[in-house]
């Protein structure tokens, strides 16, 4: 089993529908982030968190510390939110840019 | 923040051969990181690149396979080296910023190996 599961794998949705995206690990960290990486294959840093909830524009992300878990929100979704979402954690103790990663999640926004 | 830039955007390489991908960062940092991502895989850490001492690998990379330089704070290389087919990923460089707030990645070079 991954350290890090995100759900769903893909995800298509129609243009302003709100959006979800889980993520659990396993092991006990000290940061999680939400990355956004474009067909081109270049990441975006969206959230780093390591308690409580963030927002920014249309995207919320939230972490539960006790449930190991995390939700990236997508409020009124367009077709250039259209990309892969990655979850990914550092764990407590290491060093900063030592991450584990999760699968992705593909998104399809359709207009 | 920090804005990075990698060079070659793309390169297709034959079986054998080593290329070099140059990592650029607008501001100094202290660590740098080399990722790897395989076709429909997700990121793998390859080295943790320190300025003024020998990278650190994580386990399955090695420095004959990966040479790393890191000549200043601003600056690194990654060579990938006696390529095969297995060799093709997308190959990212990162730096996380004091406070490790946020982490910055590189626009990637996506690397083809015939």
């Amino acid at each position: 089993k991954n350290e890090v599961e995100q759900s769903p794998q893909n995800l298509t949705a129609q243009e302003g529908e709100f959006i979800t995206i889980n993520c659990s690990y396993s092991v006990g960290i000290s940061a999680l982030h939400w990355l956004q990486q474009h067909p081109g294959g270049g990441i975006v840093s969206l959230f780093m968190l390591s308690s409580g909830k963030k927002k920014h524009g249309r995207l919320i992300a939230t972490i539960n510390i006790q449930e190991k878990h995390s939700s990236l929100h997508i409020t009124a979704s367009h077709p250039r939110d259209s990309a892969v979402y990655i979850c990914a954690v550092r764990r407590g103790g290491t060093s900063y840019g030592k991450l584990t990663f999760g699968q992705g999640t593909i998104l399809t926004v359709h207009p | 923040s920090a804005v990075i830039s990698q060079k070659p955007s793309r390169d297709i390489c034959q079986r054998g051969t080593s290329l070099t991908i140059q990592c650029q960062v607008d501001s100094q940092v202290t660590m740098m990181f080399w990722y790897r991502q395989q076709p429909g895989q997700s990121l793998t850490l390859i080295a943790t690149a320190n300025q003024g001492s020998e990278a650190t690998y994580e386990s399955g990379f090695v420095i004959d396979k990966f040479p790393i330089s890191r000549p200043n704070l601003t600056f690194s290389t990654l060579t990938v080296s006696n390529m095969s087919p297995e060799d093709s990923s997308i190959y990212l460089c990162s730096v996380a910023l004091t406070g490790g707030d946020t982490q910055y990645f590189g626009p990637g070079t996506r690397l083809t190996v015939l």
